[in-house]
């Protein structure tokens, strides 16, 4: 069965530092992946997602970045963060081929960043 | 409108009670829905998905109106343990790749 570590667990950085965060899987292959990030009392949003290796899509135009440099590996970097940074960042995967319908997304256990 | 739009909460009711959701979308051309579960401090994961023509998983029943673009979800006999937010979850444009939008969520607390 398929796992999704994401790390760190949770990270606490001061405003205009670096960041990566890292989403690995195993137990499957060719996965879509996704970066969600879910602030304080509020839903999910989509950040980025890949659905193959060096590709990525945007979602939301920020100071934030995402690579893909292996099939089961995802990572999200900024070079300077932000306040508004701050939140649950989750990593999902998917098995979708098709834009029509969505398979099921499973999520990793997420990254608790708090930007100071 | 928000493309997925649920009751807005919290709930709180108690143990044994029986307690419902509701969710509205906006794209007619969805084609897959679910339910997720979130609780505090932790990843979503999938309660159940939801077929047109309704499903039920023990307690819990999902259905769908795809006339009124409405998604509902039922829990019977509530536990203490089914205290958490419910997020009601629908795949988006076909334009946009029909990637999954997630609604705000619905607290719900069960009490003894």
């Amino acid at each position: 069965s398929q796992t999704i570590h994401q790390w760190p667990a949770t990270l606490v950085q001061p405003v205009g530092s670096p960041l990566s965060l890292e989403c690995t899987v195993e137990g499957t292959s060719n996965p879509n992946l996704y970066w969600y990030r879910q602030a304080a009392g509020r839903g999910l949003q989509l950040l980025f997602y890949s659905i193959g290796i060096d590709q990525i899509s945007s979602e939301v135009p920020q100071n934030l970045s995402a690579s893909r440099p292996q099939d089961r590996q995802f990572i999200l970097s900024s070079k300077k963060l932000l306040l508004s940074d701050s939140g649950f960042y989750l990593c999902a995967i998917d098995h979708s081929r098709s834009s029509h319908s969505t398979d099921t997304q499973y999520f990793g256990p997420g990254t608790r960043l708090t930007v100071l | 409108r928000k493309e997925v739009e649920q009751d807005p909460g919290p709930f709180n009711v108690p143990e044994g009670a029986t307690v419902a959701f509701n969710c509205t979308y906006s794209n007619s051309a969805s084609q897959s829905f679910f339910w997720y579960r979130q609780d505090c401090r932790k990843e979503p994961k999938l309660l159940m998905s939801v077929y047109s023509s309704g499903n039920e998983d023990g307690r819990f029943t999902a259905q769908l109106n795809r006339a009124s673009q409405y998604i509902s979800l039922l829990i019977r006999d509530s536990k203490l343990s089914d205290s958490a937010t419910y997020l009601c979850v629908v795949n988006g444009p076909r334009n946009q790749g029909g990637k999954l939008i997630f609604g705000q969520g619905t607290e719900l607390s069960v009490k003894p």
